[in-house]
């Protein structure tokens, strides 16, 4: 069975402070992992695919990478406009049903 | 492009009625689309799964005569909730796969959210 483990759960940044987000995976036949980003009260917003191993992939001050076993979203110095809640999934094997992850809480603080 | 919408957007019912929310993709075809409940400050789980001119598969303790799905066509799938009560309140999000990627992409992309309420 697919496990994703995102951490932290939650993280506060003060607006310029970069950091990273993990996404940690245990899978059978990696075949993508996903990045969404989740505004309160709306639906997910698809950011990015990653499909191996030393693969990156960036748009504006996002930055993600994948490992064998997990992925970062990097941030670069972060607005406020960037607090979200971000999620990791994956898709493995002959399914294409995506394991979500339980996501990880941004606040970028002016 | 690869946008979803999701009718309606939020939605109060008294207890027994039955609603439906309809989900479209706008720019693509859909192959698959998927039903998404939401709890506050929880991830997404998985209700159900349905391709164009079939049956939905539904997750397990998903009670598939509560929850209709139907996948009438490459872009429409509609969910209703049949008899609800208060305990299906919830944030109701669906996702569409684009037909055209076919092996070569399974990113989803969701529709905006239905919020319903069951007084």
């Amino acid at each position: 069975e697919d496990q994703v483990t995102q951490s932290p759960e939650a993280l506060r940044l003060q607006e310029g402070e970069s950091s990273s987000l993990n996404c940690s995976y245990t899978v059978s036949g990696l075949r993508g992992l996903f990045w969404y980003r989740q505004d309160p009260g709306k639906g997910p917003e698809f950011l990015f695919t990653l499909y191996s191993a030393g693969e990156e992939k960036e748009k504006e001050r996002l930055k993600a990478t994948l490992t064998k076993k997990e992925s970062f979203l990097h941030i670069t110095a972060p607005k406020p406009e960037d607090s979200a809640t971000y999620l990791c999934a994956v898709v493995s094997g002959g399914s294409y049903i995506p394991t979500f992850g339980r996501g990880t809480s941004l606040i970028v603080h002016p | 492009g690869a946008v979803v919408s999701q009718h309606p957007s939020w939605v109060i019912c008294k207890s027994g009625t039955s609603v439906k929310i309809e989900c479209r993709s706008l720019d693509f075809q859909a192959t698959t689309m998927f039903w998404y409940r939401q709890f506050p400050k929880q991830s997404l789980m998985l209700m159900a799964t349905s391709n164009e001119g079939s049956k939905a598969t539904y997750e397990q303790g998903v009670e598939k005569d509560k929850f209709l799905i139907n996948h009438a066509s490459l872009t429409l799938s509609t969910l209703t909730v049949t008899s609800a009560h208060p305990e299906d309140s919830s944030f109701y999000i669906c996702s569409a796969r684009d037909l055209a990627l076919g092996d070569r992409g399974y990113e989803q992309y969701f529709g905006p959210g239905t919020r319903l309420t069951v007084t």
